[in-house]
C-alpha cells in the first residue's frame, strides 16, 4: 500500500533559524514528488522533484530527493514569520492515475 | 486569472441535509479532484475526474457523489450529511492526471455538520 510519512509533525522555531522537514514515501512506480505550502487557505505549489540528488531552490527554500532511500527533505534557511504554515509532501506514481498521496503535513511555526 | 474557484466558502448543515459544493477552473485543465482535509490527516482524495465525462473514486468516497458538469466544473454532493463529514473540502485541477505539472487548489470550503 502506498504511504507517505512526514516528520516532524510540528515544529516551533525562532526567526533566523534553519529548519529541515522530512518526507519518506513508498509509492508504486514512483514518478515525482511534490511539496506544497499551506497557509490559511489553498495549498500552494513549491517544488516538483523527479531526479535524485538534484537540488531545487527558490529563495531561502530548497529541496532534494533521494530515490534510493525513498525520501525527500525541504530546507528553509533564515526563517521568517511568513514561513509559518503547514508543509505537505505528496508523491505521485505512474499507476495512481495522477492521484497525489499527501502526507500528514509538518506544521511550522516561526516566532519573532 | 481566477484559477480554481470554490463556492461556498463556509457552510453549516444539520445532520441529514443535502448540499452541493461547487468548483470551477479557468485554466483549461482536463483533470479535477476533490479532497477533504481533517486535522492531522493531510489531504485525502474523495473523487477525481481524469477528463470530462469520467469520474472515479478516491480514497474516501463513501457518502459523496460527484458530477463533472463540463470541462470547467466539478461538483461534490453530500446526499445526507453526517457529522463525520465535517471537514475542509478542497477542489484541485491539473492539465492531465499523470502530467508532470502540479495540481492547483481552490481556497477550500469549510463545512460543519451539526
Amino acid at each position: 500500500e502506498d504511504k507517505v510519512v512526514q516528520s516532524p509533525l510540528s515544529l516551533v522555531v525562532h526567526e533566523g533559524d534553519t529548519v529541515t522537514l522530512n518526507c519518506s514515501y513508498e509509492v508504486t512506480n514512483f514518478r515525482s514528488l511534490l511539496w506544497y505550502k499551506q497557509e490559511k487557505k489553498a495549498p500552494t505549489f513549491l517544488f516538483m522533484l523527479t531526479s535524485s540528488g538534484i537540488e531545487k531552490k527558490s529563495g531561502r527554500l530548497s529541496s532534494i530527493l533521494d530515490k534510493k532511500e525513498l525520501f525527500s527533505i525541504l530546507n528553509i534557511t533564515a526563517t521568517q514569520t511568513g514561513d509559518s504554515a503547514i508543509y505537505l509532501c505528496a508523491p505521485l506514481g505512474d499507476n495512481q492515475g495522477g492521484k497525489l498521496i499527501f502526507g500528514q503535513g509538518t506544521e511550522l511555526s516561526v516566532k519573532p | 486569472n481566477a484559477g480554481v474557484t470554490q463556492t461556498p466558502k463556509f457552510q453549516v448543515l444539520k445532520t441529514g441535509q443535502s448540499m452541493t459544493l461547487q468548483c470551477a477552473q479557468d485554466m483549461n485543465h482536463n483533470s479535477m479532484y476533490w479532497y477533504r482535509q481533517d486535522p492531522g490527516m493531510g489531504l485525502r482524495l474523495i473523487y477525481y475526474s481524469a477528463s470530462e465525462g469520467t469520474t472515479d473514486k478516491g480514497e474516501v468516497p463513501n457518502g459523496y457523489n460527484v458530477s463533472r458538469l463540463n470541462k470547467r466544473e466539478f461538483s461534490l454532493r453530500l446526499e445526507s450529511a453526517a457529522p463525520s463529514q465535517t471537514s475542509v473540502y478542497f477542489c484541485a485541477s491539473s492539465p492531465w492526471t499523470a502530467s508532470n505539472q502540479p495540481q492547483h487548489f481552490g481556497d477550500g470550503t469549510r463545512l460543519s455538520i451539526l
